[in-house]
């Protein structure tokens, strides 16, 4: 069965300090991967995703992340965190078809101090 | 762009009732649906897939008689707490595919259950 694993339970940062979220799968097909973000008391948002294609891939509010294949990784940064970055990350995986459910990882706590 | 309603946001009900969460995809065509369920701190487990007009599609350890689902059209899916308890009390999450969001997915923005 697939998993995904997210390293990093808890992350806390100063403003304008980069940021790496680790994130590892497991599952040796074709899969398509996600990064979602839920700040206090929201529903999910959309991150960033990554189907085919450039593996370096860009997302909203300066967003990136790089799928290794070789690794199963999925690590996503940002190069300088706001406070406004406060927030519970999550990374989820899906098999390459339609209409299959996204598998999450446990979450990262972000807490950037201004 | 695809838009997920999910209604009520929040619901107490008492021990032993029944308790029922809508999930509405606004704007689109929701071929599937998915059901998640997200205590504090912790991550969205899976609950149940749906394919609309078939029945839903439990995760292990999910009781499908105490959680009733129902994708009767593209564009609603209900989840019915049968028989609440406290330990039911949770985040639920809905979530849609299909066209319109490009078999991306769209979440709705959660049901707070807390049974007394």
């Amino acid at each position: 069965a697939q998993s995904v694993s997210q390293h990093n339970h808890h992350v806390i940062l100063s403003e304008a300090a980069s940021l790496e979220l680790g994130c590892n799968y497991s599952y040796g097909g074709t899969v398509n991967l996600f990064w979602y973000v839920q700040y206090p008391g929201q529903h999910l948002q959309l991150l960033l995703k990554y189907f085919s294609g450039d593996p370096l891939v860009k997302g909203i509010k300066g967003f990136e992340a790089e799928f290794i294949k070789s690794k199963f990784s999925f690590n996503l940064r940002k190069p300088s965190v706001q406070w406004s970055d406060t927030a519970e990350y999550f990374c989820a995986v899906n098999l390459n078809q339609a209409g299959t459910a996204l598998i999450f990882g446990k979450g990262t706590t972000l807490s950037v101090s201004s | 762009g695809a838009v997920v309603s999910q209604h009520p946001s929040w619901v107490i009900c008492k021990s032993g009732t029944s308790v029922k969460i809508e999930c509405r995809s606004l704007d689109f065509q929701a071929t599937t649906m998915f059901w998640y369920r997200q205590f504090p701190k912790q991550s969205l487990m899976l609950m149940a897939t749906s394919n609309e007009g078939s029945k839903a599609t439990y995760e292990q350890g999910v009781e499908k008689d105490k959680f009733l689902i129902n994708h009767a059209s593209l564009t609603l899916s209900t989840l019915t707490v049968t028989s609440a308890h406290p330990e039911d009390s949770s985040f639920y999450i809905c979530s849609a595919s299909g066209t319109g969001t490009n078999y991306g997915y769209t979440f709705g923005s959660g049901t707070r259950l807390t049974v007394v």
